[in-house]
């Protein structure tokens, strides 16, 4: 049971490149979430997915994409990254009912885009 | 604005002191609130959630004013370990979850 799976951990970018963050999650939560976290700024909502096949902006979703392939997977798509985009990102479920509801989170992905 | 807002601090208290934290939200139609801890930019922890009757968990307590849309969390007789940045979290409708900036604390002996 690994709970969020999320990849790469670390990964470096030069500006103009693009790459996909994967996000995977086993235990059967329909709410997904990507976040981004720079210094001073706790975490900001990207997008999220309440359910497969369905994908909402967040609060800074410019610049970025989302696929919520199935009710496991929820990728974050930099189709053309810029250095504004270098922080850590977390991908997140939602679960529980309205007496224990919490966020599961993946452990980040450290993006530098140079 | 903000939808979520905390003062960032830093607050630096001594051991066995009690501390408070406050945080506003700008969407009067939120339905759920929590306290979530983070350390070292790791992924965060739920502390614990906020009911309308306020709630209390050891040394921590937790109040929500929907009135005044806020909430807050007290925690007395701080330890070293308490140490962290405590993120406040809002669910504005069935998915959206919104945290604040958080707001640093540090525990000195």
């Amino acid at each position: 049971n690994a709970g969020v799976t999320q990849t790469p951990k670390f990964q470096v970018l030069k500006t103009g490149q693009s790459m996909t963050l994967q996000c995977a999650q086993d235990m059967n939560h329909n709410s997904m979430y990507w976040y981004r976290q720079d210094p001073g700024m706790g975490l900001r909502l990207i997008y999220y997915s309440a359910s497969e096949g369905t994908t909402d902006k967040g609060e800074v979703p410019n610049g970025y994409n989302v696929s919520r392939l199935n009710k496991r997977e929820f990728s974050l798509r930099l189709e053309s990254a810029a250095p504004s985009q270098t922080s850590v990102y977390f991908c997140a479920t939602r679960g529980g009912d309205a007496t224990n509801e919490k966020l599961f989170f993946g452990s980040g992905t450290q993006l530098s885009v140079l | 604005r903000k939808e979520v807002e905390q003062d960032p601090g830093p607050f630096n208290v001594p051991e066995g002191a009690t501390v408070a934290f406050n945080c506003t939200y700008s969407n009067s139609a939120s339905q759920s609130f929590f306290w979530y801890r983070q350390d070292c930019r790791k992924e965060p922890k739920l502390l614990m959630s906020v009911y309308s009757s306020g709630n209390e968990d050891g040394r921590f307590t937790a109040q929500l004013n929907r009135a005044s849309q806020y909430i807050s969390l007290l925690i007395r007789d701080s330890k070293l370990s308490d140490s962290a940045t405590y993120l406040c979290v809002v669910r504005e409708n069935t998915d959206k979850l919104i945290f604040g900036t958080g707001t640093r604390l540090q525990v000195f002996p």
